[in-house]
């Protein structure tokens, strides 16, 4: 059973510009959520999809967008990369049984320049 | 707002000592609690986790008990061996379901000497 994949697993990018990054969630589960893991930091939530729409959010500005597939899998998109975009980037997936709680990705690194 | 303090890292201990991690939460209602532990390079591994007050949650000689009076969910092992080291982040869920956003500490790196 393949758990949280995500693509790709490091990225480089340049100040202003734009970047989409990819998850596939664990079989079986439908809800999806990126969090924003600064060096040294915890993770911090940014949003979460259901059902293909956007059903939470964290405090983080419209240059972050997402989208959710029919399969399930997800995408983060990062308009106008600032320097402090740089982190790790993680997607957890979730499922039917609530009590289990969320399963994460090995995370994308993002580094903008 | 709800949030998560632990113990500021990094802890550093010689194999087969004992282990604790303190974390402390702020939270209304009756959250979740989480220990997720950070292999170098790797995403989140969830540890254990507890729903409800007096729960004790364990796993792989790790064990945290849910102490509503004190608010806290500290993370303690007997005896840990190097490949215990890693990034340990406490964190909560501040409703009893898997789909609402986690509220993460900062972490505590801990390093074991053989």
């Amino acid at each position: 059973d393949a758990g949280v994949t995500q693509s790709p697993t490091h990225l480089i990018k340049t100040r202003g510009q734009q970047v989409t990054l990819r998850c596939s969630p664990k079989s079986g589960h439908d809800t999806v959520s990126w969090y924003q893991q600064a060096l040294g930091q915890g993770p911090q939530f940014i949003f979460q999809y259901y059902e293909e729409e956007e059903r939470q959010r964290g405090n983080f500005p419209d240059r972050f967008s997402g989208h959710q597939f029919p399969n399930y899998s997800s995408e983060l998109n990062v308009n106008a990369l600032l320097l402090g975009d740089s982190a790790l980037y993680l997607c957890a997936s979730s499922g039917w049984d609530r009590s289990v709680g969320q399963y994460f990705g090995p995370g994308t690194r993002l580094t903008v320049t | 707002g709800d949030s998560v303090t632990q113990m500021e890292g990094p802890v550093t201990l010689s194999e087969e000592a004992f282990l604790t991690i303190n974390c402390t939460y702020t939270a209304t209602g009756y959250p979740s609690l989480f220990w997720y532990v950070q292999y170098p390079g790797e995403g989140l591994q969830l540890l254990l986790k507890a729903t409800k007050a007096d729960d004790k949650g364990s796993n792989k000689g790790f064990e945290a008990t849910y102490r509503k009076e004190t608010t806290s969910f500290h993370l303690e092992k007997g005896s840990v061996q190097v490949s215990d080291s890693a990034v340990y982040f406490c964190a909560l869920s501040p409703r009893n379901s898997g789909n609402t956003p986690l509220v993460f500490g900062k972490g505590t790196r801990l390093s074991v000497i053989a």
